[in-house]
């Protein structure tokens, strides 16, 4: 199995809303990232899980909270969201990180929309 | 801040021809270096990484890396239509991984 998969594909949320967004992977990966990505701009790192413990956080505000129960799952977990964080969330898996042929695989992403 | 830039484009190239896409980087820390490609409304696709200075081809497709220059390229040979999209270069350094701006790529038929 080579896939990463999300869910909900779409999400639509108000702004007192608390959602959550899942990610899965079974390649035996132990780095899992999420990503958003807003229209025609790249990827912005938001947080990356190695080995199921937070390992970076990209400044990013308390509205988001991610989680990684364990080694093939990963959630982010949203409340009191701002319109202005409407964008499509990626989540990524790779074997680990910090090594050269580290290749990151995407999930295909949340559409996530905050009224 | 490290930067991966990317010409935005758009570049048109006609189908059967070479389109080239070039990517800097300033970390020369950077250890690895991947080429993406994006649909519209689409995840990125991951089309080929390169790690050793030179050339390194998987079918159509050629990653070339001058770590000295900081310059990472990608030749697609014989373009199709469909590989109209956006490419973006991504510059891997420890547990980081930045990308790049993107490069809209249009191939006419």
């Amino acid at each position: 199995d080579t896939e990463v998969t999300q869910t909900p594909k779409h999400l639509v949320m108000g702004m007192t809303n608390k959602k959550s967004l899942k990610c899965e992977q079974h390649m035996g990966h132990r780095a899992m990232y999420w990503y958003k990505q807003k229209a025609k701009k790249p990827p912005e790192l938001m947080f990356v899980y190695s080995y199921e413990k937070l390992s970076i956080n990209e400044s990013v505000p308390s509205r988001f909270s991610p989680e990684c129960p364990n080694s093939s799952l990963l959630n982010l977990h949203l409340h009191a969201l701002q319109p202005e964080d409407s964008a499509l969330y990626l989540c990524a898996s790779s074997q680990v990180t910090g090594v050269s042929d580290n290749e990151q695989f995407f999930g295909p992403g949340t559409r996530l929309t905050v009224l | 801040q490290k930067e991966v830039e990317q010409n935005s484009g758009p570049l048109s190239v006609p189908e059967g021809a070479i389109a080239s896409l070039n990517c800097t980087y300033s970390d020369r820390g950077s250890q690895s270096f991947f080429w993406y490609r994006q649909y519209s409304g689409k995840s990125p696709e991951l089309i080929m990484f390169i790690y050793s200075n030179g050339d390194k081809e998987d079918g159509r497709f050629t990653a070339q890396l001058n770590k000295a220059s900081q310059y990472v390229s990608l030749l697609i040979r014989d373009s199709q239509p469909s590989d109209s999209a956006t490419y973006l270069c991504a510059v891997a350094a420890g547990n980081q991984f930045y990308f790049g701006t993107g490069t809209s790529l249009t191939v006419i038929p």
